[in-house]
């Protein structure tokens, strides 16, 4: 799986956006970006994943660069409860992949 | 609730004992995958079952040992424990090998203690 790089730490103000960025410049072409947030001491959460298009749902939304090797995770209106670290991961997603290897990640702190 | 369900949620136990750790994944999902992560550290893949059989191992201790039941729910045995050992143990399940359109879902982890 391709190696990422994040900030290890950002701060955001609460009602703003939030911007995480991911680099990951070694990509394959077959390999999908994976965003997962851990709450203290709770099991890490899915958030959100993408190939190459641009995606969204309830949570956030994944801007992915045309050439793939950098990513941002938007949360749009941070809460106190975003307050976590958001581990960006890249990895294939077909039958035969292996484990989620977790890096260091980002912790964002949500300020009031 | 996030489906995967673990016992116990908190654990305290002495230096060379054995304690099993259980999870029950989600329903549907085949594939069980095992984490610790110590105090402030990362969360470090332990073993990987799908569907009753072994398909993965990472930095599992020998003293550790894992398995997964018929009915797909997996515990975790940790013996001659030591303090080091103490951590958060997660469970995590899919409903595929390489973990479906989704990815896992987590439980909430036991914390285990070791005086």
């Amino acid at each position: 799986d391709a190696k990422t790089t994040q900030p290890p730490s950002m701060d955001c103000a609460e009602g703003r956006a939030a911007n995480l960025p991911c680099n990951h410049s070694t990509i394959s072409g077959n390999e999908y970006v994976y965003w997962y947030r851990q709450i203290h001491s709770q099991g890490p959460q899915y958030i959100i994943h993408g190939l190459k298009n641009n995606e969204t749902n309830e949570m956030a939304s994944l801007i992915i660069t045309e050439d793939r090797k950098s990513s941002t995770l938007i949360l749009p209106h941070a809460t106190l409860r975003d307050t976590a670290v958001y581990y960006c991961i890249v990895r294939v997603a077909t039958s035969s992949a292996r484990q989620l290897t977790f890096g260091s990640g980002t912790q964002l702190t949500v300020l009031p | 609730d996030s489906g995967v369900t673990q016992t116990p949620k908190h654990l305290i136990t002495a230096t060379g004992q054995r304690v099993t750790l259980r999870c029950s994944p989600r329903s549907g999902d085949l594939s069980v995958y095992w984490y610790q992560q110590s105090l402030d550290q990362g969360l470090q893949f332990l073993i990987h079952y799908y569907n009753g059989e072994e398909r993965a191992k990472g930095n599992i201790l020998e003293r550790f040992s894992a398995q997964q039941f018929p009915d797909l729910h997996s515990e975790l045995n940790l013996s001659s424990l030591e303090l080091g050992d103490s951590a958060l143990y997660f469970c995590a399940s899919s409903e595929a090998v390489g973990g479906g359109p989704y990815g896992y879902t987590f439980g909430s982890g036991t914390r285990l203690t070791v005086v």
